[in-house]
């Protein structure tokens, strides 16, 4: 396992459409959270969820915004109807939960609003 | 409101000389706290973590200290090599109440002069 994969690495796309970012986690971890930073600012954090579930959401979770994790492996981070303030880099992370509390970052996905 | 504070948004150091980061919290139910290192257009890769029961945990050239009364952590690096420029998170988690999601503070970008 090369660890936390994110798919696509970048994305640009008009003000208005949706678009949906891909993670896949290290096998083993049965947490996987998604968090977004923007220039100058920690990550800050998305949801996340435990195997298949969805625990917790942040305020930040708009209505546009949605995940899934389906069957506890991989999981989707869909936008509706972009705005110019979605551009961050999306950050997805997985962990071993109940074993030991580090969480392993994916590369990221740049989306570029314009 | 900000529950982890990175007050120094950079710092210059020389090569072979110790690099001390610095960080903050607000948070007394705050029990486990992590550093990660980023690289530009990359996730953040963990470092070194501890747990509120210990005072120092070392990893190589990188030691975490914690004193919980002031609710004040750092990074020491010792020594410096230019490969450690990068910007650096501290983050928090309240383990012991099962919150899942990692709250980071702003980071710190680190640059080592040869």
């Amino acid at each position: 396992d090369t660890g936390v994969s994110q798919d696509p690495r970048h994305k640009i796309t008009k003000r208005g459409q949706n678009v949906t970012f891909r993670c896949d986690p290290i096998s083993e971890h049965n947490r996987l959270y998604w968090y977004r930073q923007t220039l100058g600012q920690g990550p800050e954090f998305l949801t996340y969820f435990q195997n298949e579930a969805q625990l917790e959401k942040s305020r930040l979770l708009s209505d546009r915004f949605s995940a899934e994790r389906p069957k506890g492996s991989f999981s989707t981070l869909e936008i509706q109807r972009t705005e110019q303030g979605d551009s961050a880099m999306y950050l997805c992370a997985s962990s071993p939960w109940g074993r030991n509390t580090e969480a392993f970052f994916g590369q990221g996905t740049r989306l570029t609003v314009v | 409101d900000q529950q982890v504070k990175q007050n120094s948004p950079s710092l210059s150091v020389q090569e072979g000389r110790i690099s001390i980061l610095n960080c903050d919290y607000t948070n007394s139910m705050f029990d486990y706290f992590l550093w990660y290192k980023k690289y530009p257009a990359e996730g953040p890769t963990f470092l070194i973590s501890i747990s509120s029961i210990k005072d120092k945990n070392e990893d190589g050239r990188f030691t975490v200290f914690l004193n919980k009364s002031a609710k004040h952590l750092s990074l020491h690096i010792v020594p410096s090599q230019p490969g450690d420029s990068a910007v650096y998170f501290c983050a928090a988690l309240n383990y012991g109440g099962s919150q899942g999601n990692l709250i980071f503070g702003k980071g710190t970008k680190l640059s080592v002069k040869p």
